[in-house]
């Protein structure tokens, strides 16, 4: 059973453009929630990340919303750049984060210039 | 700040044989360390968790007699891919936490194993 569902799986924008990933999850007890950014033959890199006491946090053109009630959370990217093209996935863990990560099944992204 | 590294970046080998493969924080000293496996276009698999001085908790499904983990410092972990296969081939990343309160989980470059 996948805890934390995201979509869509692949998006493609122009540069400039706003690009936008949905994560739903179903475990409550999911206090921290992070993104990831991953290149090709990379490891992931950690974008930004949230925990439930706020609604929103920014960090230059990254924005995360997070939805308790929904138990929703999405990444927003601002001004896309081609250079942004990636694979992104959200994760998801317990306990502030000192439980295992779950992650979505990941999310690729094309800005095209 | 926050670097982990891991080496090799590329290991081919014959099959039977065993490959080490490390992981280290740099600049900071992680108490847990994790190891995942990727498949092409796939999300990250968690094989393990890897905590100093202790034995790895495996995850459901996943041979702790093959995938050997030992995390004696720190700063280093290594898994040991014992008698290899052609199907053991992928893409082997680790992750180091913070020792915290943020608990952030940053993951090093990861390594392509390839047996033949």
């Amino acid at each position: 059973q996948q805890q934390v569902k995201q979509s869509p799986q692949s998006l493609i924008v122009q540069k400039g453009g706003i690009s936008i990933i949905n994560c739903a999850y179903e475990n409550t007890a999911f206090d921290y929630f992070p993104w990831y950014q991953q290149f090709p033959g990379k490891g992931p890199a950690l974008l930004i990340a949230i925990r439930p006491d706020v609604s929103e946090k920014k960090e230059g053109r990254f924005t995360i919303s997070f939805n308790k009630s929904a138990k929703q959370f999405s990444l927003h990217i601002m001004d896309s750049q081609p250079g942004d093209s990636a694979t992104y996935f959200c994760a998801a863990s317990s306990q502030g984060g000192s439980e295992k990560l779950v992650f979505g099944k990941g999310m690729k992204l094309t800005v095209n210039p | 700040g926050a670097v982990v590294s891991q080496h090799p970046s590329r290991v081919i080998c014959k099959s039977g044989t065993s490959v080490k493969i490390e992981c280290r924080s740099l600049d900071f000293q992680a108490t847990t360390m994790f190891w995942y496996r990727q498949f092409p276009k796939k999300s990250l698999m968690l094989m393990a968790t890897s905590n100093e001085g202790s034995k790895a908790t495996y995850e459901q499904g996943v041979e702790k007699d093959k995938f050997l983990i030992n995390h004696a410092s720190l700063t280093l972990s290594t898994l040991t891919v014992t008698s290899a296969h052609p199907e053991d081939s992928s893409f082997y990343i680790c992750s180091a936490r913070t020792n915290t309160a943020y608990n952030e989980q940053f993951f090093g470059p990861g390594t392509r194993l390839t047996v033949l």
